[in-house]
């Protein structure tokens, strides 16, 4: 049984250029999570994909989009990269239920992006 | 929106020691209180978790504990090992029918010192 994994492992771009990142969730999850994390913090939320359609959002700007597919992987795009994009990318997959009891989160291994 | 604090931000004990890290949390509706531990350059795996309808969650070394009145939950680490050693983040989740992510605390640096 495979759990999550993301690709690619490590990326370096320069500012102004776009980054595609992916994730393949976990067998049996339909739900995709996108994560931020900085050097020496917890991760930040950036959005949910559900049934290939965004179902919440945190505070991130416009910049960054995503799209999740009928397998139910998902990319994460981020445009016009900044210097302070740079972070651990992490991609977290869940099933959803009705009466969110079983909505656990499990990690992949993340995308290492450095903007320069 | 939700905001998580947690303490302390670096623990250090002695190999057989306890280790208690506190979080505390601001939405009362949130219900869903999951730890996570990274180690270095690692993802973060789900270590324990526990539901708002429940007060205190153990497995083998590990337990948390849940104050819903207080909103505060911690995680109790017994008979600490040097493969304790990583940071641990507390988080919540699920305040109403549509808020599904996960608000992070700035996480605990534990060191267990052989």
């Amino acid at each position: 049984d495979a759990g999550v994994t993301q690709s690619p492992t490590h990326l370096i771009k320069t500012r102004g250029q776009q980054v595609t990142l992916r994730c393949s969730p976990k067998s049996g999850h339909d739900t995709v999570s996108w994560y931020q994390q900085a050097l020496g913090q917890g991760p930040q939320f950036i959005f949910q994909y559900y049934e290939e359609e965004e179902r919440q959002r945190g505070n991130f700007p416009d910049r960054f989009s995503g799209h999740q597919f009928p397998n139910y992987s998902s990319e994460l795009n981020v445009n016009a990269l900044l210097l302070g994009d740079s972070a651990l990318y992490l991609c977290a997959s869940s099933f959803f239920s009705w009466d969110r009891e079983s909505d656990t989160q499990y990690f992949g291994p993340g995308t290492r992006l450095t903007v320069l | 929106g939700e905001n998580v604090e947690q303490h302390p931000s670096t623990l250090s004990v002695q190999e057989g020691d306890s280790a208690v890290i506190k979080c505390t949390y601001s939405d009362s509706a949130s219900n869903y209180f999951p730890w996570y531990k990274q180690e270095l350059g690692k993802r973060p795996q789900l270590i324990i978790d526990i539901r708002s309808n429940v007060g205190e969650k153990k497995d083998q070394r590990i337990a948390v504990t849940l104050n819903k009145t207080a909103k505060h939950f911690s995680l109790h680490i017994t008979e600490t090992q040097p493969e304790d050693s990583a940071v641990y983040f507390c988080a919540a989740s699920g305040s109403g029918g549509s808020n599904y992510k996960l608000t992070f605390g700035k996480g605990t640096l534990l060191t267990v010192n052989p």
